[in-house]
């Protein structure tokens, strides 16, 4: 059968505009979570986390939005640029475990010139 | 600041060949983490190191893999015999004291041929 893996789900913006990229998280005892950047060919890059005692949280360009009642994360960028294109995980730290992190299985993001 | 170094960054080889990966994590961490990355499975978790032990070995495929860290500044992960599924990239990643957020490397792109 069909992964989920193979076919990422992608966004096209174009440049200049506003990104949001969602993540539905699978455990609500879950009380971390970051969102990583990977360039092709490189390894995840760390963005920007948040902890589950918090609903929003900002970086430079980038708001990560938490909503703990329907499990939901999501990652704004703000006037998006090319360099921006890439996939985009949402990961998970269960509160039993202080280091295993669970991944979503990403996004792409393209940004049309 | 010295990011997380991994070599190679490819390695083809043929199947029943001995493969070795190897990680320098960042100065100052002291948690390690292995990591497999395939289109069908996404990243996977093989093996975690604290303070140079084996924590988790939960995830690692089976004996054909091994991992060692005989020191705080360097980790191989090493597949004997290798198969044509062991196929994939596969990223160290460190972090302070198991704690979060976990630093990649560039990863190293293995083909079993």
């Amino acid at each position: 059968g069909e992964s989920v893996g193979l076919h990422l789900p992608t966004l096209s913006v174009q440049e200049g505009d506003n990104s949001i990229i969602n993540c539905a998280y699978s455990n609500s005892a879950s009380d971390y979570f970051i969102w990583y950047k990977q360039e092709s060919g490189k390894g995840p890059q760390f963005i920007i986390d948040i902890r589950s005692n918090m609903d929003k949280r900002q970086g430079q360009r980038v708001t990560v939005l938490l909503n703990k009642t329907v499990k939901h994360l999501s990652l704004q960028i703000a006037a998006t640029q090319p360099g921006d294109s890439a996939v985009y995980f949402c990961a998970e730290n269960p509160r039993d475990s202080s280091y295993k992190l669970i991944f979503g299985s990403g996004t792409r993001l393209l940004v049309r010139p | 600041d010295a990011g997380v170094i991994q070599s190679p960054r490819h390695e083809v080889t043929e199947m029943g060949q001995e493969v070795t990966l190897r990680c320098k994590p960042i100065s100052g961490h002291n948690s390690l983490f292995w990591y497999r990355q395939t289109m069908m499975r996404g990243l996977e978790l093989l093996i975690y190191f604290n303070n140079n032990v084996p924590i988790d070995d939960s995830g690692m495929p089976e004996d054909r893999f091994s991992a060692k860290m005989p020191n705080a500044s360097f980790s191989t992960l090493k597949i004997q015999p290798s198969e044509p599924r062991d196929s994939a990239v596969y990223f160290c990643a460190s972090s302070l004291a198991g704690t979060q957020p976990q630093h990649f490397g560039d990863g190293t792109r293995l083909s079993i041929l």
